[in-house]
């Protein structure tokens, strides 16, 4: 099946320093993925659609300075959080679809980011 | 109105009952439906997806789906301990969002006791 790689798991961070959490789709090709943030006990909050070869769409009440995305190739995305404050620290996932049309989405393991 | 509601329980049954977790949207060019399982501090997996009016039922799982109501449902039979977790329901944003872009609900807490 469809497996999206997300690394790294985990990562602690000082406050006002930048973290870099790569997506990777391991055995088919993905043009867009999706980055969602999850705060404790809360549901998953999309953040931005990153598109292959184009800037990522943002939604709204996300800064796009502060979360830099970017799209390289068709099996890696990145998502790098800019001056982190500790208001930042939350669950980081990405997703992607494994075909074309209606396909759900698979997800990374995701990222647990702790600024202190 | 949020986009996708679901009641965050917790939902307690008995081992062996039948669990019905229930999710209503508000976006009527939704056209894809997902249930993820989610354990705690981990990532979602995919339980089922379903597109058409009607039910789809694989294993344990039976998911409905009303168009017309707005709603979809899940249904999980022989409750297992294994099966609690955070149910989430996922809704293609209609509009603009194409297939893929899904927006999640709040989840719906599952306990499954002995």
């Amino acid at each position: 099946g469809a497996v999206v790689s997300q690394h790294p798991s985990w990562v602690i961070c000082k406050s006002g320093t930048s973290v870099k959490i790569e997506c990777r789709s391991l055995d088919f090709q993905a043009t867009t993925m999706f980055w969602y943030r999850q705060f404790p006990k809360q549901s998953l909050m999309l953040m931005a659609t990153s598109n292959e070869g184009s800037k990522a769409t943002y939604e709204q009440g996300v800064e796009k300075d502060k979360f830099l995305i970017n799209h390289a190739s068709l099996t890696l995305s990145t998502l790098t959080v800019t001056s982190a404050h500790p208001e930042d620290s939350s669950f980081y996932i990405c997703s992607a679809p494994a075909g074309q049309g209606r396909s759900p989405l698979h997800f990374g393991n995701g990222t647990r980011l702790t600024v202190t | 109105q949020k986009e996708v509601e679901q009641n965050s329980g917790p939902l307690s049954v008995p081992e062996g009952a039948i669990a019905s977790l229930n999710c209503t949207y508000s976006d009527r060019g939704s056209q894809s439906f997902f249930w993820y399982r989610q354990y705690s501090g981990k990532s979602p997996e995919l339980i089922m997806s379903i597109y058409s009016n009607g039910d789809k039922e694989d294993g344990r799982f039976t998911a409905q789906l009303n168009k017309a109501s707005q709603y979809v449902s899940l249904l999980i039979r022989d409750s297992q301990p294994s099966d609690s977790a955070t149910y989430l329901c996922a809704v293609n944003r209609g509009r603009s969002g194409g297939y893929n872009k899904l927006i999640f609900g709040a989840g719906t807490r599952l306990a499954v006791h002995p």
